[in-house]
């Protein structure tokens, strides 16, 4: 079963309205996330690392103010775009590092979010 | 900063038969990971295969391996017996040692393998 769930799995909003990106581990906590961006028939580019309790790192490059990061608990972060304008349309994906057996964490994806501004 | 090149946009193998997707890495690390991933058309990103580079050894996972050099910094997935449910957009990926944020990966910008049967 999935062990990172990412919701919604697509979203349709209007050009300047907010819409918000929910990433949750399921069995597991993570005081790490990642947000990626994949545009189509392109690769993930990492935009933020999420952090629980403290502020997001982004990338270079990333509006901090257009894409709001908040990991308030262990198991859940969010990804807010902020007045969506058509250029924000995208695929994004989460990830969480889960801790194995043998003590290697591996990244886990959610299943993405298609967001379409219109 | 480090990257990675998958220098083939597309590849295709007959059904059964095997087939070799090329990645190459740079780095200055001494300490990193390395990994493919799939995501088929749901683009779900699965886990392939990893390999650490500390250990000699290839890797290995049913069907899949890899040919890791390290000097050349080359990363190579085989995929033997392939079937038409290994169709997806393959990604190669770096991570470097350490947690934390270093958990994020760079991924390469993919090879699209078609399955024909």
């Amino acid at each position: 079963g999935a062990v990172v769930s990412q919701h919604p799995s697509r979203v349709i909003c209007k050009s300047g309205t907010s819409v918000k990106i929910e990433c949750r581990s399921l069995d597991f906590q993570a005081t790490t996330m990642f947000w990626y961006r994949q545009f189509p028939k392109k690769s993930l580019m990492l935009m933020a690392t999420s952090n629980e309790g403290s502020k997001a790192t982004y990338e270079q490059g990333v509006e901090k103010d257009k894409f709001l990061i908040n990991h308030a608990s262990l198991t859940l972060s969010t990804l807010t775009v902020t007045s969506a304008h058509p250029e924000d349309s995208s695929f994004y994906i989460c990830s969480a590092p889960r801790r194995t057996g043998t003590g290697f964490h591996i990244q886990y994806f959610g299943a993405g979010t298609r967001l379409s501004v219109l | 900063a480090q990257t990675v090149t998958q220098s083939q946009p597309e590849m295709s193998v007959q059904e059964a038969e095997t087939v070799t997707l090329s990645c190459t890495y740079d780095t200055s690390e001494s300490d990193y990971y390395l990994f493919w991933y799939k995501q088929p058309p749901s683009r779900q990103m699965i886990l392939v295969i990893r390999q650490e580079a500390y250990k000699q050894q290839n890797a290995t996972e049913n069907r899949f391996s890899v040919n890791f050099q390290k000097a050349a910094k080359s990363f190579s997935l085989k995929i033997s017996d392939s079937q038409l449910g290994d169709a997806a957009m393959y990604f190669c990926a770096y991570r470097s040692g350490g947690g934390g944020s270093n958990y994020k990966l760079t991924f390469g910008k993919g090879t699209l393998l078609t399955v024909n049967p």
